[in-house]
């Protein structure tokens, strides 16, 4: 039973333009969020956070925005760049930690 | 500054056979944490260790798949014996104090034919 859901197991932007990428979670508890991005033959590494008292959090190109009476968050990209190919992982934590299934994003030159 | 190293990248055994998969924290984190990767279930967190204590195993699948961390630089994920199902990219994570940002490794490709 997926507890963290990335609906979209891809998805394709041009360079320049706006990337979101949705997660959508079951349990309430969950208190703090993170997006983690993969390259390929790599493990993750984190991109950025938020706690579940607030609703947005930014850092340079990357927001993350957190709906808790939805259970949703998305990353938002902006602008997208060749090099933010990547696939993203979203991730809650409460007592336990959780990752999604991830999306692998596609930025086009 | 290493980071999380995993030994071996790569590792390709038949079924029945032992398998296992090493991990170095990073220096000074006293959390490790154990995750597998398929395509069907995402990153799923087999057990975490703090201060070499295993904290939560609920996410172990069988008996077969066990888990240690003798000290604080070195830990193993075993599995024994291995079957087809368990292929996967295991990959290991460090954190200070549990910390929700945690570091991973480079992963271990398993292929058990």
């Amino acid at each position: 039973d997926q507890q963290v859901k990335q609906n979209s197991p891809s998805l394709s932007v041009q360079e320049g333009r706006i990337s979101i990428l949705n997660c959508d979670y079951t349990n309430s508890m969950f208190d703090y969020f993170l997006w983690y991005k993969k390259y390929p033959a790599e493990g993750p590494t984190f991109l950025i956070s938020i706690s579940s008292i607030k609703d947005k959090n930014e850092d340079g190109r990357f927001t993350v925005f957190l709906n808790k009476s939805a259970k949703h968050l998305s990353l938002h990209i902006v602008p997208s760049q060749p090099g933010d190919s990547a696939v993203y992982f979203c991730a809650a934590s409460g007592n336990q930690f959780y990752f999604g299934t991830g999306t692998s994003l596609t930025v086009i030159p | 500054d290493a980071g999380v190293i995993q030994s071996p990248r790569h590792e390709v055994t038949e079924m029945g056979q032992e398998v296992t998969l090493r991990c170095k924290p990073i220096s000074g984190h006293n959390s490790l944490f154990w995750y597998r990767q398929t395509m069907m279930r995402g990153l799923e967190l087999l057990i975490y260790f703090n201060n070499n204590v295993p904290i939560d195993d609920s996410g172990m699948p069988e008996d077969r798949f066990s888990a240690k961390m003798p000290n604080a630089s070195f830990s193993t994920l075993k599995i024994q014996p291995s079957e087809p199902r368990d292929s996967a990219v295991y990959f290991c994570a460090s954190s200070f104090n549990g910390g929700r940002e945690q570091y991973f490794g480079p992963g271990t490709r398993l292929t058990v034919t």
